[in-house]
């Protein structure tokens, strides 16, 4: 069965710090691997997304992640945080089981900012 | 585009009672997901729907809880009778269809309270 994990739960930086959230999966074969924010009070929503190609993927609001596949990993990558960027940040992975593709969500990693 | 639609957003009860959760997808969105978010983890994933055939079930404890979703569109969750570890945030998504080139599009979520 497929895993995911988070390994930061709570993540606190400054303004204009860079920001590297882990994610690592447990998954053998072919997998699509998605990031998801929730900022306070509002719903999940899709950061970013890796199916094929460019292992280096660019998402919205200046965030990358970078499927490195001998690492089974997909961290998330921000240059410069704003406090705007405060929220919980999932890891997710999409992979076919048993004839149908099923997504696995992290743990999350809440992200803070401070002005 | 409307978004996904979920009510009610807050429920309280106590345990043995039951309660049901109602979630409208985008329309056009033949897939629809069931999520359970406890405090502190990632989403779970209940129930997968393609149209009004379930997918995928397997993390759904069929002894106390059901789900359907008549005629493909709208679906509804139950939980009968509740137990204290059903506290939790319940979350709909949906997507064009079930394939991981597909977005979720989650709904704000119910968050259940079991006294």
């Amino acid at each position: 069965a497929q895993s995911v994990s988070q390994h930061n739960h709570h993540v606190i930086l400054s303004e204009a710090a860079s920001l590297e959230l882990g994610c690592n999966y447990s998954y053998g074969g072919t997998v699509n691997l998605f990031w998801y924010v929730q900022y306070p009070g509002q719903h999940l929503q899709l950061l970013l997304k890796y199916f094929s190609g460019d292992p280096l993927v660019k998402g919205i609001k200046g965030f990358e992640a970078e499927f490195i596949k001998s690492k089974f990993s997909f961290n998330l990558r921000k240059p410069s945080v704003q406090w705007s960027d405060t929220a919980e940040y999932f890891c997710a992975v999409n992979a076919n089981s048993g004839g149908y593709q099923k997504v696995t969500f992290g743990t999350g990693t809440k992200l803070q900012v401070i002005p | 585009e409307a978004g996904v639609a979920q009510s009610p957003r807050y429920k309280i009860i106590e345990k043995r009672q039951s309660v049901a959760f109602w979630c409208n997808p985008i329309s056009g969105h033949a897939t629809l997901y069931w999520y359970q978010q406890i405090l502190g983890q990632g989403p779970k994933l209940l129930i997968q729907f393609q149209n009004n055939g379930v997918v995928d079930d397997s993390q759904l404890p069929k002894d106390r809880f059901s789900a359907e979703r008549l005629k493909g569109v709208d679906s509804t969750l139950k939980i009968q009778p509740a137990k204290l570890e059903d506290s939790a945030v319940y979350l709909c998504a949906s997507s064009l269809v079930a394939t991981p080139y597909n977005e979720q599009f989650f709904g704000p979520g119910t968050r259940l309270t079991v006294l």
